[in-house]
């Protein structure tokens, strides 16, 4: 059984709207990030909360918003959407308040593809 | 500013071949480094990780990885594949000072295993 889920798995959406990707993570853990994967660059880090708490944030755009309302949930809002947030984002989480330990545990992934 | 560079970007081998991955780093400071699979459509799973001690760290079905300091590098090894480990692998370094809680990934490489 996957122990981080994360839906849609594959959304479509039309510039200038606005999505959710939802994250629950079935592992106990306190940490939780999304990562973004695009075909343009590498595995990026977007955020990392700790305790719902925002512990990092290195994504430019205020478009992004995390979302947390329990330990195990972090989801991402995504507003006034652009044909190149096209990526797949991956939400991951970790034991303990540290991703210092370099383990992560990623979720499936949700595709999204702005037109 | 941590920098991850995987110089291969496809790696073909036959099944039962050995066969290394290359990671090199560029960092400071102490660090964490960690390698991760990625098959098509799913998310990254971690393999193994480094911080201090044997150089040789022992991952998840035989693969291996040894750190140099000497050469910023961090290679991923495994003797004999099987085609199902065909897939992606990032490496990926994250600071092991504190706050830092975020993994700097490589761009990846493709490893295709011939049966």
């Amino acid at each position: 059984d996957p122990k981080i889920i994360q839906k849609p798995k594959y959304l479509v959406a039309v510039t200038g709207s606005e999505k959710i990707l939802i994250c629950e993570q079935y592992l106990g853990h306190n940490a939780m990030y999304w990562y973004r994967q695009s075909a343009k660059k590498p595995l990026e880090f977007m955020f990392s909360y700790s305790y719902q708490k925002l512990m990092d944030n290195q994504t430019a755009s205020s478009r992004f918003q995390p979302q947390s309302s329990k330990k195990n949930h972090l989801d991402l809002q995504i507003t006034a959407l652009k044909p190149d947030d096209s990526a797949t984002y991956f939400c991951a989480s970790s034991q303990g308040t540290n991703a210092n330990t370099g383990q992560l545990y990623f979720g499936e992934g949700s595709k999204l593809t702005v037109l | 500013t941590q920098t991850v560079s995987q110089s291969d970007a496809h790696v073909t081998v036959f099944e039962g071949d050995s066969v290394e991955l290359r990671c090199n780093y560029s960092y400071g400071g102490s660090i964490y480094l960690s390698w991760y699979i990625q098959h098509h459509g799913h998310g990254l799973q971690f393999l193994l990780k480094y911080y201090s001690g044997n150089p040789v760290v022992q991952g998840v079905n035989g693969f291996e990885a040894e750190f140099s300091k000497s050469d910023s590098s961090f290679h991923l090894r495994k003797a004999s594949v099987h085609w199902s480990d065909s897939a992606v692998y990032f490496c990926a370094v994250s600071s092991a000072t504190g706050g830092n809680n975020k993994l700097t990934f490589g761009q990846g490489t493709v490893l295709s295993v011939i049966p």
